[in-house]
C-alpha cells in the first residue's frame, strides 16, 4: 500500500488560507469516507483535526475544514495563526482493510 | 478523561524481540478497534497494525508476518509483540484508539531502537 501523496510543504502569512491536498487512489480515498486529517507539533503525539472527511471533532477550531473530490481530499486553514505552523496528515481506510497515512505537509506560518 | 499509555520500548538487536504494551483508561476499552501507528524520526506516520473488538486483527504489509497485535479487555490494554527485528523498524510507535473510522485518542509515543 503506497502512501497517500501529499506536497512537502506549503506557507502562508497570518490571515491568509491555506489549503492542503491528499491525492489517494480509488482503493482508499476515493472509496471511502473515512479521510481525517492529524495535526502534529514538534514532540507531541498527532491530534485529530477532521474526521470523516469534513467533521470538526469537539474543541477543533472552524478555521480548519475538510472535502473530497475523487481520489483527492483537502485540508484548508483559514485565518492563519503563527500556532496552526506544524505538520499535516492525511489519513485513509483502504479496500484491504487497513489503513495509509499521507507522506505529511510541513505548513510554515510566514 | 481518555488516557493511553505506552511501555516496553528500548533497545532491541536485529533479529530479535520486543512486546509493547498500551494501557487504555477512561473509556469502555473492549468497545473499540485499537491501532499501533510508528515514526521515524523526522519522517511520516506509518499505520502497522490493528485489532477489532472481536479480535479480528490486521497488519501492513511490512510487518506482516513479524508482529503479532492482541488484546486483553479485562486489562484495558492491548500489545504488539516484535519478533524479527530489522533497523528499519526504528521508531515512535504510537498506541490510538479508532473511533468509528478515525483514530481519535493517541498515546504519547514509545521509542524502540533496533541496534546491534
Amino acid at each position: 500500500q503506497s502512501a497517500l501523496t501529499q506536497p512537502a510543504s506549503v506557507s502562508g502569512s497570518p490571515g491568509q488560507s491555506i489549503t492542503i491536498s491528499c491525492s489517494g487512489t480509488s482503493s482508499d480515498v476515493g472509496s471511502y469516507d473515512y479521510v481525517s486529517w492529524f495535526q502534529q507539533h514538534p514532540g507531541e503525539a498527532p491530534k485529530l483535526m477532521i474526521s470523516d472527511v469534513n467533521k470538526r471533532p469537539s474543541g477543533v477550531s472552524n478555521r480548519f475544514s475538510g472535502s473530497k473530490f475523487g481520489n483527492k481530499a483537502s485540508l484548508t486553514i483559514s485565518g492563519l495563526q503563527a500556532e496552526d505552523e506544524a505538520d499535516y496528515y492525511c489519513c485513509s481506510f483502504t479496500s484491504s482493510n487497513t489503513w495509509v497515512f499521507g507522506g505529511g505537509t510541513k505548513l510554515t506560518v510566514l | 478523561e481518555v488516557q493511553l499509555v505506552e511501555s516496553g520500548g528500548g533497545l532491541a538487536q536485529p533479529g530479535g524481540s520486543l512486546r509493547l504494551s498500551c494501557a487504555a483508561s477512561g473509556f469502555t476499552f473492549s468497545i473499540y478497534d485499537m491501532h499501533w501507528v510508528r515514526q521515524v524520526t523526522g519522517k511520516g506516520l506509518e499505520w502497522v497494525s490493528g485489532i477489532a473488538t472481536g479480535a479480528d486483527t490486521y497488519y501492513s504489509d511490512s510487518v506482516k508476518g513479524r508482529f503479532t497485535i492482541s488484546r486483553e479487555n479485562a486489562k484495558s490494554s492491548f500489545y504488539l509483540q516484535m519478533d524479527s527485528l530489522r533497523a528499519g523498524d526504528t521508531a515512535v510507535y504510537y498506541c490510538a484508539r479508532e473511533n468509528y473510522g478515525n483514530f481519535d485518542y493517541w498515546g504519547q509515543g514509545i521509542l524502540v531502537s533496533v541496534s546491534s
